[in-house]
């Protein structure tokens, strides 16, 4: 069962818009929340994160929110460059619990 | 900077044939993982140790083993390899459990 899903499997965006990335999840454990990025021939690298005990996360051009009651996050990136073309993967965990669940990913594209 | 390292990047096996993929972080992290990525499903925890000497399964088990060397390394043993196995395997470490992962950059496997 996918406890993470990300719906959008792209998004194409123009450079120096908003880039808006959505996740849904259903696993009400989930306590901790990621967001991946993966550039072709390289592995996932972390980009922001936020817990449960907070709504938003910010990280320059990068803001994580999260809506508990809707088991919803998205990730929203002002504004958006070329250099951020990239898969991006939405993780969430439980507690201590070791088994980091993630989505399929959303294969952003931003047009200089 | 190495991080995560993990060889060969690229493999072709046929069906029934064993290998071994090797994984060492130079980060002194406590916790290890590998994990599968197939199109359309993110990426699946395979096994995970949370510390030197301990292991356990994770979603997708099946068809894997996993041997925790020494703090340092973590390798999965595929004893008789299936196309179904036809994946990119990724390794991670974190400090502890419940934290931002650090990938390495992948294994493409192909079991023909």
């Amino acid at each position: 069962d996918q406890q993470v899903k990300q719906n959008s499997p792209s998004l194409s965006v123009q450079e120096g818009r908003i880039s808006i990335l959505n996740c849904d999840y259903t696993n009400s454990m989930f306590d901790y929340f990621l967001w991946y990025k993966k550039y072709p021939a390289e592995g996932p690298t972390f980009l922001i994160s936020i817990s449960s005990i907070k709504d938003k996360n910010e990280d320059g051009r990068f803001t994580v929110f999260l809506n508990k009651s809707a088991k919803h996050l998205s990730l929203h990136i002002v504004p958006s460059q070329p250099g951020d073309s990239a898969v991006y993967f939405c993780a969430a965990s439980a507690g201590n619990n070791n088994d980091m669940r993630f989505g399929a990913g959303t294969r952003l594209t931003v047009k200089p | 900077n190495a991080g995560v390292t993990q060889t060969p990047k690229f493999q072709v096996l046929k069906t029934g044939q064993s290998m071994t993929l090797q994984c060492a972080q130079d980060m002194n992290h406590n916790s290890m993982y590998w994990y599968r990525q197939d199109p359309g499903m993110g990426l699946r925890l395979i096994y995970y140790s949370a510390s030197e000497g301990t292991t356990d399964k994770g979603e997708v088990p099946n068809g894997y083993n996993v041997s925790r060397l020494n703090k340092r390394e973590f390798s999965l043993r595929l004893e008789s390899a299936a196309p179904s196995q036809t994946s990119v395997y990724f390794c991670a470490s974190s400090p502890t459990t419940n934290e931002k992962l650090f990938f390495g950059s992948g294994t493409q496997l192909s079991v023909l």
